[in-house]
C-alpha cells in the first residue's frame, strides 16, 4: 500500500458526460501528479500540483482540468468525454516539487474510466 | 529532452532462470532513473531508483539495475525468476534540471514467467 488513495476504482459513463476523479496523497506529500495510461499512448504525464498551485502541464486536453485543495487532495475533472478518453488514470504524490535523484513518486491504485 | 526506450515489449523466461529487461535513456544531463512494476489490475510500485551514489542499484524482490553512462543504459536484472514476477515493467526518467517533478515512462516490457 503506497498511502495514495484514489476514488472511484471504476467509472463507466457515456460520451459527452463529465466525471470527477479524486486523489488523496500520502501524508506529508505536497505534490500531486496525474497520469493517463492507455493502450495506444502508454503512460503519460498530465499535470502536477504543488501545495495548491499548478506546477507543470503535460499532454492534458483542454476538456480536462484539475485542482488541488487546501487539504492537499486533488481532483481531475474530465468533461465532454469521448470514447478515446477510456483509460486508467493514476494519481501519484511526492514530498517536493522537483524531480531528481531518488525523488520517487508513490502511485495510487488508479481509476479505470470506461466511456461508452 | 529526456526519454527512455525499452528495447523489448515482451520477455518470456522460465521460472528459475535469469531475467534481463533492457532500457536505454536519452539525457543531456545526469539522469534520475527508476524502474516501476505494475502487476495486473494494480497500481505502480517502485522497484528501485538510481541516485548516483552507486552504479549498481539493488531493489526489492531481488531485482538489480546497473547504470552504464557510456552505454546510456539502465538494464534491470534478476538472477532467478519467480512466477510472481510476471508483470509489466517500466523504465522511467525524471529530469533533475527541469522545474517540475514529472516522470517520463518507457513503453513498458511485459514479463512472462513460464513454469
Amino acid at each position: 500500500d503506497s498511502g495514495v488513495t484514489q476514488t472511484p476504482k471504476h467509472l463507466i459513463t457515456a460520451t459527452g458526460q463529465r466525471v470527477t476523479l479524486r486523489c488523496s496523497p500520502r501524508s506529508g506529500d505536497l505534490s500531486v501528479y496525474w497520469y493517463q495510461q492507455s493502450l495506444d499512448q502508454g503512460l503519460q504525464f498530465l499535470i502536477q500540483y504543488y501545495n495548491g498551485e499548478e506546477r507543470a502541464k503535460g499532454n492534458i486536453l483542454e476538456r480536462f482540468s484539475a485542482q488541488q485543495f487546501p487539504d492537499l487532495h486533488s481532483e481531475l475533472n474530465l468533461s465532454s468525454l469521448e470514447l478515446g478518453d477510456s483509460a486508467l488514470y493514476f494519481c501519484a504524490s511526492s514530498v517536493g516539487q522537483y524531480g531528481g535523484a531518488g525523488r520517487e513518486q508513490f502511485f495510487g491504485p488508479g481509476t479505470r474510466l470506461t466511456v461508452l | 529532452a529526456q526519454s527512455v526506450t525499452q528495447l523489448d515489449s515482451h520477455v518470456s523466461v522460465s521460472e528459475g532462470t535469469p531475467v534481463l529487461l533492457r532500457c536505454n535513456y536519452s539525457s543531456s544531463y545526469s539522469p534520475s532513473l527508476f524502474w516501476y512494476v505494475q502487476h495486473p489490475n494494480k497500481g505502480l510500485q517502485l522497484l528501485l531508483k538510481y541516485t548516483s551514489a552507486a552504479t549498481l542499484v539493488k531493489g526489492i524482490n531481488g531485482f538489480e539495475a546497473e547504470f552504464k553512462k557510456s552505454e546510456t543504459s539502465f538494464h534491470l536484472t534478476k538472477p532467478s525468476a519467480h512466477m510472481s514476477d510476471a508483470a509489466e515493467y517500466f523504465c522511467v526518467v525524471s529530469d533533475p534540471d527541469s522545474n517540475t517533478g514529472k516522470l517520463i515512462f518507457g513503453q513498458g516490457t511485459t514479463l512472462q514467467v513460464k513454469p
